[in-house]
């Protein structure tokens, strides 16, 4: 089966522009979980979804992030305006349900941004 | 809350030579424990779980890693290591007993080196 995609797998944008960050996940995977690495720290969890509903958004920093998860397939996540410290890596992860809490998930390979 | 630490930052061993890659964690109640790695431009990989059963769990490429609940520990060790080893290794701990049972605790992550 194919993996989790996720694209851009850079981008670098000026303080204050938006970005918009896609993930597609496994075909069938209903559990979708952003997570983001900021400036080689800990890998910190930003939210998940069940199909098309946010099941925990504890994790999003603040208002300028945004993510929708239309139809329960792919996901995206807006961050406007974008601020320097939001630069580091944004991976994406799936799993089916009932199963990546035991089995560990499938994760994407990031989206690095970088924020001037 | 829960947590994870990885003490060290960098690991530099010898191709050949035995490795251990050390995480210790923090969880309320009865932890599941991963370990993941990440290569270059590539996303994280499942590499082996603790969820119960025998304290000396096996995963892929050889690795294996020992839950000790006393020292609350996970390290991950190889008897043998191959510069293909050199990478990014990140531990994880999931809460079984908390609300936020779904997301992952990650640590702040190891780079391992192999030397030729």
């Amino acid at each position: 089966e194919a993996g989790v995609t996720q694209f851009p797998s850079h981008s670098v944008i000026e303080k204050g522009q938006t970005v918009t960050l896609r993930c597609d996940p496994i075909s069938g995977h209903d559990n979708l979980y952003w997570y983001r690495r900021v400036m080689g720290k800990e890998i910190k969890f930003l939210l998940h979804f069940v199909k098309e509903s946010k099941q925990d958004e504890s994790g999003m920093p603040n208002n300028r992030f945004l993510a929708e998860r239309t139809g329960g397939t792919y996901s995206t996540l807006k961050v406007q305006p974008a601020e320097l410290e939001d630069s580091g890596v944004y991976f994406c992860a799936s799993s089916r349900m009932g199963q990546g809490e035991n089995y560990g998930y499938t994760f994407g390979s990031g989206t690095r941004l970088t924020v001037v | 809350a829960q947590s994870v630490a990885q003490p060290e930052d960098q690991v530099n061993v010898a191709e050949g030579n035995p490795l251990t890659v050390k995480c210790t964690y923090s969880v309320s109640g009865n932890p599941y424990l991963f370990w993941y790695v990440q290569y270059p431009n590539r996303g994280l990989q499942f590499l082996l779980k603790y969820i119960t059963g025998d304290n000396l769990v096996k995963g892929s490429y050889g690795f294996e890693a020992e839950f000790n609940k006393s020292q609350t520990s996970f390290h991950l060790k190889k008897p043998s290591a191959l510069v293909s080893d050199s990478a990014l290794y990140f531990c994880a701990v999931r809460d079984i007993s908390s609300g936020s049972a779904r997301q992952l605790t990650f640590g702040s992550g190891t780079q391992l080196t192999v030397l030729p």
